[in-house]
């Protein structure tokens, strides 16, 4: 079955480092996205890619990156990572057209920043 | 900018009831509505999607309908299970037609 995941599952690490977390779909989907969920703000969209070489800031992208060098993997990067980004992190995608654009999402990542 | 609004923040129900979970949204130009499940510490499972032209969509005993005009969602549950229990979410795609915007959801309590 085509699925999403993501890995780490649980990441601990410090304040200033450079943190990658993986996001892998089976779907063949264009569009992946990454979102960021916080207690009393919901999800919040942080970085997408409606394709290869394709990237687009969301609304809460400062401090990360990411990149789209195959359809399978959208890898999200905290270029020094802040306090401020701890959070469970969500990736997922969905397939064009627009007009249908169901969102599939993977089991999420618990990043704690100390 | 879009915001999307749940209420109630939290429910609390006997098992066997009834029940409707509520979502508005202030941007009318939507192309699609989803309601998501996510139980703690879990990710997001997609209940339903009603698209911008559809008024309601059934799944078993979930059915979502949708007012674009009016921007708001409701979600009913039938015959509620301690298994239901579990926070549901709403999200609308606007602007470009591929970002989602979500609400902060509704925590659902399901008691026998």
């Amino acid at each position: 079955d085509a699925e999403i995941t993501q890995s780490p599952r649980h990441k601990i690490t410090e304040t200033g480092r450079q943190v990658t977390l993986a996001c892998h779909q089976t779907w063949n989907h264009n569009n992946m996205f990454w979102y960021r969920q916080d207690l009393g703000h919901g999800l919040r969209l942080i970085h997408y890619s409606y394709g290869v070489q394709d990237t687009n800031k969301g609304e809460v992208s400062d401090g990360y990156s990411v990149s789209r060098s195959n359809t399978e993997d959208l890898p999200l990067t905290l270029e020094s990572a802040a306090s401020s980004q701890t959070s469970v992190y969500f990736c997922a995608s969905s397939e064009n057209p627009t007009d249908y654009n169901e969102q599939f999402f993977g089991p999420g990542t618990r990043l704690t920043v100390l | 900018k879009q915001e999307v609004t749940q209420i109630p923040a939290a429910l609390s129900v006997p098992e066997g009831e009834n029940l409707v979970l509520n979502c508005s949204f202030t941007d009318s130009a939507i192309y699609n509505l989803q309601w998501f499940r996510q139980d703690p510490g879990k990710g997001l499972t997609s209940l339903l999607l009603i698209q911008s032209s559809q008024r309601e969509q059934t799944s078993g005993r979930l059915n979502a309908s949708l007012d674009k005009s009016s921007g708001r969602s409701t979600l009913y549950i039938a015959a509620s299970q301690p298994g239901d229990s579990a926070t549901y979410l709403c999200a609308v795609l606007t602007g470009g037609g591929n970002k989602l915007t979500f609400g902060t959801g509704t925590q659902l309590k399901v008691e026998l």
